[in-house]
């Protein structure tokens, strides 16, 4: 059975760092891409960022791009997002995602 | 980036009802759109992908469909679990994007 788990969520204050962590099980992790997705508060889905099986590869939305970094460690099964520079408009639930399959997400609150 | 123009915003529906939502995508995604449900607190679930292919273990009620450049999905039947917030997307090309979502409810 395919499962993710996000963890590394929380309150930050403006300006600082995050970096959340997506545990990978049920499949061979290094054979696929994965993504991260994220959703404001009563708002809707927005994708983040993607990188490739072999982490060779990254892909960001313009509003993230210098700021986070998507990263994975295929001998831990394990995909990050480094997060810096966190503005209150990063404030969402951010997913971890495989195509169809999600993690259950993990809330981030840029606050002071 | 393409814009996916999802309608309605909302729309309460009764039991066994026929429901169809809409996605117009800015332009060409060919059959690169799928469809998510999502309730409450929870992460969203694949219903459609490919614009007319069931996921696994989706009900035979919900159905996708193209027409020219406009995607449509189709619950027949509505059922009590079928309430939640509905989200088409496109995978054509980057960056992926979502529609605005439609919150169904039941009347």
């Amino acid at each position: 059975e395919v499962q993710l788990v996000e963890s590394g969520g929380g309150l930050v204050q403006p300006g600082r760092s995050l970096k959340l962590s997506c545990a990978a099980s049920g499949f061979t992790f290094s054979d696929y891409n994965m993504a991260w997705v994220r959703q404001a508060p009563k708002k809707g889905l927005e994708w983040v960022a993607t990188i490739s099986y072999d982490g060779s590869s990254t892909y960001y939305r313009d509003s993230v791009k210098g700021r986070f970094t998507i990263s994975r460690d295929n001998a831990k099964s394990t995909l990050y997002l480094q997060m810096d520079s966190l503005r209150s408009e990063d404030t969402a639930t951010y997913y971890c995602a495989r195509g169809r399959y999600w993690g259950q997400g993990t809330l981030v609150t840029v606050s002071s | 980036d393409i814009q996916m123009t999802q309608s309605p915003a909302s729309l309460s529906a009764s039991l066994e009802e026929i429901v169809t939502i809409t996605c117009q995508p800015s332009q060409d995604i060919g059959n690169y759109l799928s469809w998510y449900q999502q309730k409450p607190g929870k992460s969203p679930q694949l219903l459609i992908h490919s614009a007319t292919s069931l996921a696994d273990g989706v009900p035979s009620r919900f159905s996708g469909s193209r027409s020219g450049t406009q995607y449509s999905l189709k619950i027949n039947r509505l059922q009590v679990e079928d309430t939640g917030i509905y989200y088409c997307l496109q995978g054509y090309s980057a960056p992926p994007t979502f529609g605005a979502g439609t919150k169904l409810e039941l009347k």
